[in-house]
């Protein structure tokens, strides 16, 4: 397993134009989760899966994103009409969370993040 | 509101010396807190996890100190190289929670 992997690494696109981002997370870990990064600023939390249910969307999600997460595998991300303040570094991160006992040997509860899309909206 | 404040101003320190990072927080009851490094246009890399019942925890040059009195935890690399310059950010989980929110970080620059 190579980590978390995000695709593509950077997204240029006009205002008004949908775009979608993909995540790859690490195969046993059974939480993954949203973030965008603005420069100088920590990530901030936007929604995360445990398995393949969404259990939380911030309010900072409009009803312009949508995340989704078939099968508990992979993620995707889509912003429709995207807008100029959407421009940030979109971060996906996965962890092993215990559920029982045999997981929490392995779980150290640390996030492992993907390098992020950097998406500029122009 | 709940707040996790992170010195915004860069520490500059030399080789060798220890360097130390701070996070204050309020209006928070955190389960577990947890530091991170980021070096630019890379995602967080997660280096230790601390909880609310421990006082301290270390790895290697790393030490991290957590004080649910005063609401704040140290963050020490000793030895420090020019290697360690980046930016660490300070992460809590409330209890009961899920997700993990993060401050602002703070940018460390080791002179060799």
């Amino acid at each position: 397993d190579t980590g978390v992997s995000q695709d593509p690494r950077h997204k240029i696109t006009k205002r008004g134009q949908n775009v979608t981002f993909r995540c790859d997370p690490i195969s046993e870990h059974n939480r993954l989760y949203w973030y965008r990064q603005t420069l100088g600023q920590g990530p901030e939390f936007l929604t995360y899966f445990q398995n393949e249910a969404q259990l939380e969307k911030s309010r900072l999600l409009s009803d312009r994103f949508s995340a989704e997460r078939p099968k508990g595998s992979f993620s995707t991300l889509e912003i429709q009409r995207t807008e100029q303040g959407d421009s940030a570094m979109y971060l996906c991160a996965s962890s092993l969370f215990p559920l029982t006992g045999a997981v929490t040997v392995r779980a150290n509860y640390g996030y492992t993040f993907g390098s992020g899309t950097r998406l500029t909206v122009v | 509101s709940q707040k996790i404040e992170q010195n915004s101003e860069a520490l500059n320190i030399q080789e060798g010396k220890t360097a130390t990072l701070t996070c204050n927080y309020t209006n928070y009851s955190p389960a577990y807190l947890q530091w991170y490094r980021q070096d630019p246009g890379r995602g967080p890399v997660f280096l230790l996890l601390i909880r609310e019942n421990e006082k301290e925890k270390r790895k290697e040059r790393l030490k991290v100190t957590f004080d649910t009195t005063l609401k704040q935890s140290l963050f020490h690399i000793t030895a420090s190289q020019p290697a360690d310059s980046a930016t660490y950010l300070c992460a809590l989980v409330r209890t009961g929670g899920f997700k993990t929110i993060f401050g602002a970080g703070t940018r460390l620059f080791v002179k060799a």
